[in-house]
């Protein structure tokens, strides 16, 4: 859901090592979520997508997971790299089309 | 991958003078555009959504007389931040639902600057 006014919390993790981002989502209509990265400065980069008919999809490195029981999301970056460092948001599309984005989780890789 | 171009990237303005933001799709047409607002640290909030042709729909606390938004073709939306004040100054989202999809492609923002 939204999370105005709040900061982002941080996560840091050696080069190498797994890493496990979580975000809670509000609405238990939503249908759709996808994850984003976002660099300083940049507009998000989407990663991966998820309907709400699955609990996991994967990708390239990437995992995304979703329990609907208590509406949470999870990204797993797997061997994470210092080029993962970003801010990661979820974004889940309520009815209409909109997309609301969680509070971002900032991810520092350690080298 | 479909782009969305957003421009200008950054922009330093006086106060009380209106700025203009364009968001473009540079190669598919976009039915539904959204704006979203970001201040540093924090999440991206939406202010408003854009349906081409149509008046946008404002998220509530958003003022729709300020915060002017057009949405007159498929491929470009327009934010027009008008009498600017210091407290405007923030990073400026656009992005754009590919007709008949559902992912949301971001542009790269707007870092507006109010003097």
């Amino acid at each position: 859901g939204e999370s105005v006014g709040l900061h982002l919390p941080t996560l840091s993790v050696q080069e190498g090592d797994n890493s496990i981002i979580n975000c809670a989502y509000s609405n238990s209509a939503s249908d759709y979520f996808i994850w984003y990265k976002q660099e300083s400065g940049k507009g998000p980069q989407f990663i991966i997508d998820i309907r709400s008919n699955m609990d996991k999809r994967q990708g390239q490195r990437v995992t995304v997971l979703l329990n609907k029981t208590v509406k949470h999301l999870s990204l797993q970056i797997a061997a994470t790299q210092p080029g993962d460092s970003a801010v990661y948001f979820c974004a889940e599309n309520r009815s209409g089309n909109q997309f609301y984005f969680g509070t971002g989780t900032s991810l520092t890789v350690i080298p | 991958g479909a782009v969305v171009s957003q421009h200008p990237s950054r922009v330093i303005c006086k106060s009380g003078t209106s700025v203009k933001i364009e968001c473009r799709s540079l190669d598919f047409q976009a039915t539904t555009m959204f704006w979203y607002r970001q201040f540093p640290k924090q999440s991206l909030m939406l202010m408003a959504t854009s349906n081409e042709g149509s008046k946008a729909t404002y998220e509530q606390g958003v003022e729709k007389d300020k915060f002017l938004i057009n949405h007159a073709s498929l491929t470009l939306s327009t934010l027009t931040v008008t009498s600017a004040h210091p407290e405007d100054s923030s990073f400026y989202i656009c992005s754009a639902l590919r007709q008949g999809g559902e992912k949301l492609f971001f542009g790269s923002g707007t870092q507006l600057s109010v003097l």
